[in-house]
């Protein structure tokens, strides 16, 4: 199965400053269609996960802007331009290129 | 809009079987990938397992294979995951969710425990 590792596990953002969260595939998630399977959720307390970033960079209908998703390979970020108050979640990337699909540990995010 | 209502969640004893289900509505179902995702409390996301829209493909999480069976109906827009030889480890919330994991239903929660 692919390892999906997120670092950091906690994040403590500052209102209007940047954040960004790492996660790495332990096998390339580049597919024989040239698509990535890499995939940002975010989970807000007592809430459904929800899909943020699809393929790498992708942001999904009604997302804002200042989420951005990079990457390649096994190599992946989220970041957060300017973190906001509703940004708190926790926060997943997931592999879709071989079943059995992966999830990382998730990223708490929280604000000071 | 797209629409994933979970039910058929409740408490179970080991060994027990039970059936959660899903109906969905907003969206051409007959299409659509599905699959279900379960979240133990207080713990991480759980792909479980994920069937093609004609259901002639299933895969399953190594965890729940032999246990846990995937179907659809696709005249009633609904999908089923019949869960068998319960383990304690099976507590979670069960969620449905669409091709990609693009929508998600609220979820339904399972309990095994005597």
């Amino acid at each position: 199965d692919i390892v999906m590792t997120q670092t950091p596990l906690s994040l403590s953002a500052t209102p209007g400053q940047p954040a960004s969260i790492s996660c790495k595939s332990s096998q390339s998630l580049l597919d024989s269609d040239g698509k990535t399977h890499l995939y940002w959720y975010l989970q807000k307390p007592g809430q459904p996960p929800q899909l943020l970033i699809y393929e790498v960079s992708n942001r999904f209908s009604g997302v804002p802007d200042r989420f951005s998703g990079s990457g390649s390979g096994t190599d992946f970020t989220l970041k957060i331009s300017r973190v906001e108050a509703e940004d708190v979640a926790v926060y997943y990337c997931m592999q879709g290129r071989h079943v059995p699909w992966t999830f990382g540990q998730g990223t708490k995010v929280e604000i000071k | 809009e797209v629409q994933l209502v979970e039910s058929g969640g409740g408490l179970v004893q080991p060994g027990g079987s039970l059936r959660v289900s899903c109906a969905a509505s907003g969206f051409t179902f007959s299409s659509s990938w599905m699959s279900w995702v379960r979240q133990a409390p207080g713990a991480g996301l759980e792909w479980v397992a994920i069937i093609k829209p004609d259901g002639s493909e299933k895969y399953y999480v190594d965890s729940v294979k032999g246990r846990f069976t995937i179907s659809r109906d696709n005249a009633k827009n609904s999908l089923h995951l019949q869960m068998n030889s319960l383990r304690a480890e099976d507590t979670a919330v069960y969620y449905c969710a669409t091709d990609r994991l693009q929508h998600w239903g609220q979820g339904t929660l399972v309990t095994v425990s005597s």
